[in-house]
C-alpha cells in the first residue's frame, strides 16, 4: 500500500554509527509502531505512538530513540548502531486503539550493521 | 507479561490438504486477534481477524476458532494452495496497556505448500 512508506529500503552502517529509519503514513492514522523481525522471535514492538508527541516502549526499546512530532511521520534512530541490530524493521499504523484495528505494515527496511 | 506462543513453528501439507495453526495468549483480557500472512521478502498483511465477542470466523478457505475459556485461537486453511506458502503470524490485543493499539505477535509458522 502506497499509504505506508519506509525509507531508506536497505541500509549498511557500521558499528557506532547513528541510523535514522524513516516512516511515512499518508491516511492520519493516530497509532503508529515500530518492530524488528529476526528469524525464530517474529515481530518484535519496539516502540509506539497513540499519537503526535506521545510515544512509548514496546518489548526491545534499547539503543533506540524515536520521535513523532507530526502524525504522519514516526522515525526511529539507533543512535549507536551494534551488530545486534541488524534485523528487517517494519513500521506500521492503526487507526483505533485498544488493539481492535488492523496495523498496515510499511514494505520494510533491511538494516545491515558491520 | 503478555505472551502469544504459536505452534507449529513450520508445517508442510500437499496440496489440497488442510492446514491447522494455533496459537495461545496469556492475557485473559485480549479481546482482538488478527492473523497475518506474509510473502517471502514482503509485508505482513491481514488475512482474517476475530473479536471476543465471537468464536468462530469463516473466510472462503480460511476460518479462525477463538476458545476464550482456553485462552486460545486457531487458524484453519482448506483446499491449500501453493500461493498459500508463506510465514502466518498470530497476534493478540495486549489491553492491559489500554488504548494504544499494541498487538502481541506470536512467533511465526512457516507454511510450505507442495504440489
Amino acid at each position: 500500500d502506497a499509504g505506508i512508506t519506509q525509507s531508506p529500503r536497505y541500509k549498511i552502517t557500521e558499528t557506532g554509527r547513528q541510523v535514522t529509519l524513516m516512516c511515512h503514513q499518508t491516511w492520519s492514522h493516530s497509532y503508529m509502531f515500530w518492530y524488528r523481525q529476526d528469524l525464530g522471535h517474529g515481530l518484535r514492538l519496539i516502540y509506539y505512538s497513540a499519537a503526535a508527541d506521545i510515544t512509548d516502549k514496546g518489548e526491545v526499546p534499547d539503543g533506540y530513540v524515536v520521535s513523532r512530532s507530526k502524525t504522519e511521520n514516526f522515525p526511529l534512530t539507533l543512535e549507536s548502531a551494534t551488530r545486534s541490530q541488524t534485523s528487517v524493521y517494519f513500521c506500521a499504523s492503526s487507526v483505533a486503539g485498544q488493539g481492535l484495528g488492523e496495523q498496515f505494515f510499511g514494505p520494510g527496511t533491511r538494516l545491515t550493521v558491520l | 507479561g503478555e505472551n502469544v506462543e504459536q505452534h507449529p513453528s513450520t508445517l508442510s501439507v500437499q496440496e489440497g490438504d488442510s492446514a491447522v495453526i494455533k496459537c495461545t495468549y496469556s492475557d485473559s483480557a485480549s479481546n482482538y486477534f488478527p492473523w497475518y500472512k506474509q510473502e517471502l521478502g514482503k509485508r505482513p498483511q491481514l488475512i482474517i481477524d476475530i473479536r471476543s465477542n465471537v468464536g468462530e470466523k469463516k473466510d472462503q478457505r480460511i476460518a479462525v476458532t477463538l476458545n476464550k475459556t482456553a485462552k486460545h485461537f486457531s487458524l484453519h486453511i482448506t483446499e491449500t494452495q501453493p500461493e498459500d506458502s508463506a510465514v502466518y503470524f498470530c497476534a493478540a490485543s495486549a489491553p492491559r496497556s489500554s488504548n494504544t493499539g499494541k498487538l502481541i505477535f506470536g512467533q511465526g509458522t512457516t507454511l510450505q505448500v507442495k504440489p
